[in-house]
């Protein structure tokens, strides 16, 4: 299987709710990144987590990492309609080519 | 100015065309990128240039050539594609041209390329 793999694949909330994304990686990283993607657009980049640190916050986002278990989360807060998007979260490898490689995604709906 | 400029947004050719895809960005980051996504799939990664240099090629079919004409600018030729190749080409650019290429990606909007 890939090196990072998200679930769930598709999730469909009410505008308010709180979302949660998780992303599951096999190698050793030396950070951890999620971004977004608009319908057709380009990605946009949310935060990043180092290695050594477990938990990170930025807004309605809070981001944990745990090494250990090789995976990582992605709690949106008090969902908007505008947080209708591709979520991806990008593993930065340490080892071999020494770049970010991509999950396969979660597709957030909000309705409102 | 944090924007990763690419042209064109949208761009039909045929399979014996020739077509470029332009990126341009003025943040002075040292390392430019190429990906291809597919529908509802995620960023592939094609080339690397870091400090102006080729850095990674992910075993991208030779139809596909890159170019980085200076340290602002990246190129992906086309020629000769084929249908399959259709899809979102996103550049993107990060601040370290050294290894690993693990910053964060500033991206373009991405030029959407349909082969007919």
């Amino acid at each position: 299987s890939q090196q990072g793999e998200e679930d769930p694949q598709a999730l469909s909330i009410q505008e308010g709710e709180n979302a949660t994304m998780n992303c599951s990686y096999k190698t050793s990283i030396n950070n951890l990144q999620w971004y977004r993607q608009n319908s057709g657009r380009g990605l946009v980049h949310l935060i990043l987590i180092r290695s050594n640190e477990r938990e990170k916050h930025s807004g309605r986002l809070r981001v944990t990492l745990d090494t250990s278990k090789k995976s990582s989360s992605l709690l949106i807060t008090a969902s908007r309609a505008a947080d209708t998007a591709s979520y991806f979260c990008a593993t930065g490898l340490i080892q071999g080519a020494q770049k970010l490689v991509f999950g396969q995604g979660t597709r957030l709906t909000i309705n409102p | 100015d944090t924007e990763v400029t690419q042209t064109p947004k949208h761009l039909v050719m045929g399979m014996t065309n020739k077509k470029s895809l332009k990126c341009e960005q003025h943040m002075g980051h040292r390392a430019m990128y190429w990906y291809k996504q597919k529908a509802k799939k995620p960023p592939e990664l094609m080339f690397v240039y870091s400090y102006e240099k080729l850095s990674i090629n992910e075993s991208v079919p030779s139809r596909f050539s890159p170019e980085c004409p200076n340290s602002s600018l990246l190129n992906l030729h086309l020629h000769a594609l084929q249908p399959e190749d259709s899809a979102l080409y996103l550049c993107a650019s990060s601040q370290g041209g050294g290894r690993p290429l693990t910053g964060e990606l500033f991206f373009g909007e991405g030029s959407r390329l349909t082969v007919l």
